[in-house]
């Protein structure tokens, strides 16, 4: 099965802040990945797509990029909204795995 | 728009079954895989089962392999999971999803989920 390992665990930032969140897959993806956002009591919402694909609607501050086993989500400056947690997910081939989460809290 | 209504969710004894349904409007559901993702409470997301549009494709995590069934049917617009031999580990909110299209097995459109709770 692919692990998927995301870092921080954590993340403290302040709004306004550029914040980056990795990923890293135990087997190559190629650009098998997504990643989510959710917030407290709601249910994840998906924000970006085959490692760069941004979904409709999702604000441009968010953007994705990677190739292979490591993969970055990036909030180009963050907003009060964006406080959060975010996974990411592999789905090479019919196995689907999430990363265990990172939490961005206010700084 | 999508809309995805889990229900069958409740408190089992170990050891026990349920079966969850889901059922689906707002998209043509005969075209869509579907899957089962599970949250435990304060926990991360975990995949739990996955079929394909017209359910010749079936798979399953290795942690509920041998316990669950995923199952649709497509004249009812609706997805089920049917849950044996239930362990408390298996407490989760259970979310009803929509897939992006083969090989694109992203998590698109999300249920409000139903709660599982396993315990005696």
């Amino acid at each position: 099965d692919i692990q998927m390992t995301q870092s921080p665990s954590t993340l403290s930032a302040s709004v306004g802040d550029r914040v980056t969140i990795t990923c890293r897959a135990s087997q190559t993806l190629s650009t098998w990945l997504a990643w989510y956002q959710q917030k407290p009591g709601k249910t994840p919402k998906l924000l970006i797509y085959d490692a760069s694909s941004l979904k409709s609607g999702v604000p441009l501050r968010f953007s994705g990029s990677g190739y292979g086993t490591e993969f970055t989500l990036t909030i180009s400056s963050l907003q009060p909204d964006d406080f959060a947690t975010y996974y990411c997910q592999q789905y090479n081939g019919y196995s689907r795995t999430f990363g265990q989460g990172t939490k961005v809290e206010i700084k | 728009q999508v809309q995805l209504v889990e229900s069958g969710g409740d408190l089992v004894r170990p050891g026990g079954s349920l079966r969850l349904s889901c059922a689906a409007s707002g998209f043509i559901f005969s075209d869509s895989y579907m899957s089962w993702v599970r949250q435990a409470p304060g926990k991360g997301l975990e995949w739990v089962s996955s079929i394909s549009s017209g359910g010749t494709i079936i798979n399953y995590a290795d942690s509920v392999k041998g316990r669950f069934t995923i199952a649709r049917d497509n004249s009812k617009k609706s997805l089920y999971l049917q849950m044996n031999s239930l362990r408390a580990d298996d407490t989760a909110v259970y979310y009803c999803v929509t897939e992006g299209n083969p090989p694109q097995f992203y998590f698109d459109n999300w249920g409000q989920g139903t709660l599982v709770t396993v315990s005696s």
